[in-house]
């Protein structure tokens, strides 16, 4: 299996800080990589797909990158309905695996 | 959209069938996964089956789940068997994307909106 590791596994932050998440794959996937936001009683959503583009509909303050075994969310400015729990997945294979997540919270 | 049902509160050794009916595409014609999230944990995928119709699952739900479909009904099923309390958790299916018939999805959306799942005595 490939296991995923994010770091960090939760973070505080401030409305308008720009934040990094970063994911790291236990062998290299190329860019099968995304980034989901789940936030509390919600079912998860996609936001990230392909390691860098950007689902429809997703405000362009997300981002990602990446490539290999290292890969970035990043919100350049948080808003208030940012502050949630985030997941990278890969897709390498089809025995999916997703991080532990990090929860972003308000400082 | 995505409808989970089926969640219950059943027995360790049990068996239980959870639902996903979909509605504006075709079940038949995408990829179609089940991943659960324990209370309080992350996410954990449990199995896929393709558009072409291979199936696969997390080694610990192997032998013990089975996903199918119902093309007429269009919703996907997770058949559950020998249910441990480990196995406690919201399920939610989702529809994959990216990919090609034989080689799966590549990301999961939309997801549905997760069924209950107790195992306890």
């Amino acid at each position: 299996d490939i296991q995923m590791t994010q770091s960090p596994s939760s973070l505080s932050a401030s409305v308008g800080d720009r934040v990094t998440i970063t994911c790291r794959a236990s062998q290299s996937i190329g860019s099968y990589l995304n980034w989901y936001q789940q936030k509390p009683g919600k079912a998860p959503k996609l936001l990230i797909y392909a390691a860098s583009n950007l689902q429809s509909g997703v405000p362009s303050r997300f981002s990602g990158s990446g490539s290999g075994a290292d890969f970035t969310l990043t919100i350049s400015s948080l808003q208030p309905e940012d502050f949630a729990t985030y997941y990278c997945q890969q897709s390498y294979i089809t025995l999916y695996t997703f991080g532990q997540g990090t929860k972003l919270e308000i400082k | 959209q995505l409808v989970e049902t089926g969640g219950d509160l059943i027995q360790p050794g049990g068996s239980l069938r959870l639902a996903c009916a979909a509605s504006g595409f075709t079940v038949s014609s995408n990829h179609m996964s089940w991943v659960r999230q324990a209370p309080g944990k992350g996410l954990e995928w449990v199995s896929v089956i393709y558009s072409g119709g291979e199936r696969y699952y997390a080694d610990f739900v192997k032998g013990r789940f089975v996903i199918s479909r119902d093309n007429s009904k269009n919703t996907l099923y997770l058949q559950m068997s020998s249910l441990r309390t480990e196995d406690t958790g919201t399920y939610y299916c989702a529809r994959g994307s990216g990919g090609n018939p034989w080689t799966g999805p590549n990301w999961f959306d939309p997801w549905g909106q997760g069924t209950l799942v107790t195992v306890s005595s």
